[in-house]
């Protein structure tokens, strides 16, 4: 069954604990995204891989960082997480071509609260 | 930076009915997408759309694609219980079809059966 899988799917931290949420995809897609989800705006993209080692900026990186050694996992690292980034995140994973219907998948969701 | 601004932010309709969302942007789109998240799901892509002036059908949804290429429009005729969640429209910066997202903030959408 094609997938993306997140974990945790719920983190409860504190601010200034380093975290990490990984994200791995069954696919063989060149092309991974991190998004945050916030009520009222959006999903919000963070970062995005063209393909192995291959990273760049979405529009709200600060705060965040990310690695692309193999092409299944796109982990998204918080080396320092603050309050503002209690968020529900989003792994998901594609073609290169975003416009192909049936091709893009979205994982479960992480839902993360930095006190 | 670019920005898609999705109106209505919510509905609330009767089953059966048809439903009229649009997206607009202050900057071109070379291709515009449409998702919808269910209640605790992640989004998935409905339709895509190439190019200024194409329609294009998905079941029950319809899309366009504005000839000004700075709006797109989502319409779902004989609206069911299903259809209750969040649509989203999407749309890759630059001048590739790839790589960076921009998301519009969302219409929710909620039938009475």
């Amino acid at each position: 069954e094609a997938q993306v899988t997140q974990n945790p799917r719920y983190l409860i931290t504190v601010t200034g604990k380093k975290l990490t949420v990984t994200c791995s995809q069954n696919m063989n897609h060149e092309y991974m995204s991190w998004y945050r989800q916030d009520p009222g705006l959006g999903l919000r993209q963070i970062y995005y891989s063209m393909n192995v080692e291959v990273t760049d900026k979405g529009d709200v990186p600060e705060g965040y960082k990310v690695s692309r050694k193999e092409k299944r996992n796109f982990p998204l690292i918080l080396e320092s997480p603050s309050p503002n980034q209690t968020s529900l995140y989003f792994c998901a994973s594609s073609l290169p071509d975003l416009r192909v219907p049936d091709t893009q998948y979205f994982g479960p969701g992480t839902r993360l609260t930095v006190l | 930076g670019q920005q898609l601004n999705q109106s209505p932010q919510s509905m609330f309709i009767q089953e059966g009915e048809d439903v009229s969302m649009n997206c607009t942007s202050s900057s071109i789109f070379n291709t515009w997408l449409w998702y919808k998240q269910d209640p605790g799901e992640g989004p998935v892509l409905l339709i895509a759309l190439y190019k200024a002036g194409e329609l294009t059908s998905n079941g029950r949804l319809t899309a366009q694609f504005g000839i000004t290429r700075k709006d797109s429009f989502l319409n779902i005729s004989a609206s069911i219980p299903s259809d209750v969640g969040i649509y989203f429209c999407a749309g890759p910066t630059g001048s590739s079809n790839t790589g960076k997202l921009i998301f519009g903030q969302g219409t929710t959408l909620q039938v009475k059966p």
